[in-house]
């Protein structure tokens, strides 16, 4: 079982609708949580933090977190076509270091 | 621009050369992390520096790579005899006490 789990997509949506993105992750000592954009041939963007229970809103963007379920997500309201990207989950414990998803591809139909 | 830089940004080596990468991060940042990611992939961890020591490395780092963080400030990712299968992006990101790590372009490597 891998440590961080993403749908690999693709994930199409049309333009204006919610995106809804999702991961599970296998170590409960996991305390920190992130959201990163990757563009096709770029680096990963730092989209969102999330280190406790419950929602955090920032713009079109809110992370929940369900520590018990060991579930994170991100949803994006009104998407648009230049959300369409590739959204990896990330998680951190006591050890500094970020465990990746492979990634969710996200569409955003004009 | 002050985030994390990488250099170069593409290198094309033959199998069995050396390479070194640089990475500058973020100056007031004391953590530097080095990932490797392969296409369809998200990244994978490397290596982790706290100021100039070495941390934590993967079990995954062969013998043939090396890191350094001499001055705490700059790194630099080494691989001897390279091979086709170290083709990949390496990327170095940099992050505080807040633990959000900011990544730089990246080093795209092919091993021809």
């Amino acid at each position: 079982q891998k440590e961080v789990e993403q749908n690999s997509g693709p994930l199409s949506v049309p333009e204006g609708a919610i995106a809804s993105l999702n991961c599970t992750y296998s170590d409960r000592g996991s305390q920190s949580f992130f959201w990163y954009r990757q563009y096709s041939g770029k680096s990963p963007e730092l989209i969102m933090s999330i280190y406790s229970n419950g929602d955090k809103e920032d713009g079109r963007f809110t992370a929940q977190l369900n520590k018990a379920s060991q579930y994170v997500s991100l949803l994006i309201r009104d998407s648009q076509p230049s959300d369409s990207a590739t959204y990896l989950c990330a998680v951190s414990g006591s050890a500094r270091q970020l465990t990746f998803g492979s990634g969710t591809q996200l569409t955003v139909l004009p | 621009d002050t985030g994390v830089s990488q250099n170069p940004r593409h290198k094309i080596t033959k199998r069995g050369q050396n390479v070194t990468f640089r990475c500058d991060p973020i100056s007031e940042h004391n953590r530097l992390y080095w990932y490797r990611q392969t296409l369809g992939q998200g990244p994978e961890f490397l290596t982790y520096f706290q100021n100039e020591a070495q941390l934590e490395k993967s079990r995954l780092l062969s013998d043939r790579f090396s890191a350094e963080r001499p001055k705490g400030s700059f790194s630099t990712l080494e691989i001897q005899r390279t091979e086709q299968g170290d083709s990949a992006m390496y990327l170095c990101a940099s992050s505080s006490g807040s633990n959000e790590a900011f990544f730089g372009q990246g080093t795209r490597l092919t091993v021809v």
